[in-house]
């Protein structure tokens, strides 16, 4: 299985700041023929399900503001929040898709500083 | 956006089966894959398998020897049977749609906390 390891594991981060989340693979998840990355993120707030963000690595869901970026390619990948705003306060996830069974990080924890 | 409704027991006794239903509403049960995936402290997210409205599935090899999903299209829902399960099991079980060639899921039910104990 492709190990997805997420950090930090919690930040901190005043609003209005930038957040910065790192997510990386055990093995590359672009697919080289496509020239994509097989890699989404989710958000997930208390007591609700997960919320897709962004998938093929960078590609934002509709209706997700546009603070929210991802980056990267291979094996590491970015979740950055350019400000953070309060609503934003969650755990968010990656999730590779490029291997069955699909696999998902551990989550890292954003709370206002 | 297609809604889904997870429904189920929340408390199922060691060795015995787990059986929850997921009922799509506001969208086709045809247009998607579908899927289950499950949440606990211990394991965080854990995808279990999906299946199409063809009946075509594809599991975790993790769970495989385990698990069962199945579609009833009248219905529009879909099903997953898990079988001698264990305090391992405890979880917020989720249906979720998956996107592309389900390859992410979005959207995902509410979820539904099983607790497994005698």
């Amino acid at each position: 299985d492709i190990v997805m390891t997420q950090s930090p594991d919690s930040l901190a981060v005043s609003l209005g700041e930038r957040a910065t989340i790192n997510c990386k693979s055990s093995q590359s998840i672009l697919y080289g023929s496509k020239n994509k990355n097989y890699l989404a993120w989710y958000q997930q707030k208390p007591g609700q399900p997960p919320k897709l963000l962004i998938y093929w690595a960078s590609t934002r869901e509709s209706g997700v503001p546009d603070r929210f970026s991802g980056s990267g390619s291979g094996t590491d990948f970015t979740l950055t929040i350019s400000s953070l705003q309060a609503e934003d306060v969650a755990v968010y996830y990656c999730h590779q898709y490029y291997n069955n069974p699909v696999t998902f990080g551990g989550g890292t924890k954003v709370e206002i500083k | 956006q297609v809604q889904l409704q997870e429904s189920g027991p929340g408390l199922v006794k060691p060795s015995e089966t787990l059986s929850l239903t997921c009922t799509v509403s506001d969208g086709s049960i045809y247009d998607n894959y579908w899927s289950w995936i499950r949440q606990s402290p211990g394991k965080g997210l854990e995808w279990i398998g999906y299946i199409y409205y063809s009946g075509s599935s594809n599991y975790n090899p993790s769970l495989k020897s385990r698990v069962t999903m199945s579609i009833d299209t009248s219905k529009n829902q879909f099903s997953l049977k898990l079988t001698s399960v264990t305090a391992a099991d405890t979880a917020v079980y989720y249906c979720a749609s998956c996107g592309g060639d389900c390859f992410w899921f979005d959207p995902w039910g509410q979820g539904t906390l099983v607790t497994v104990s005698s």
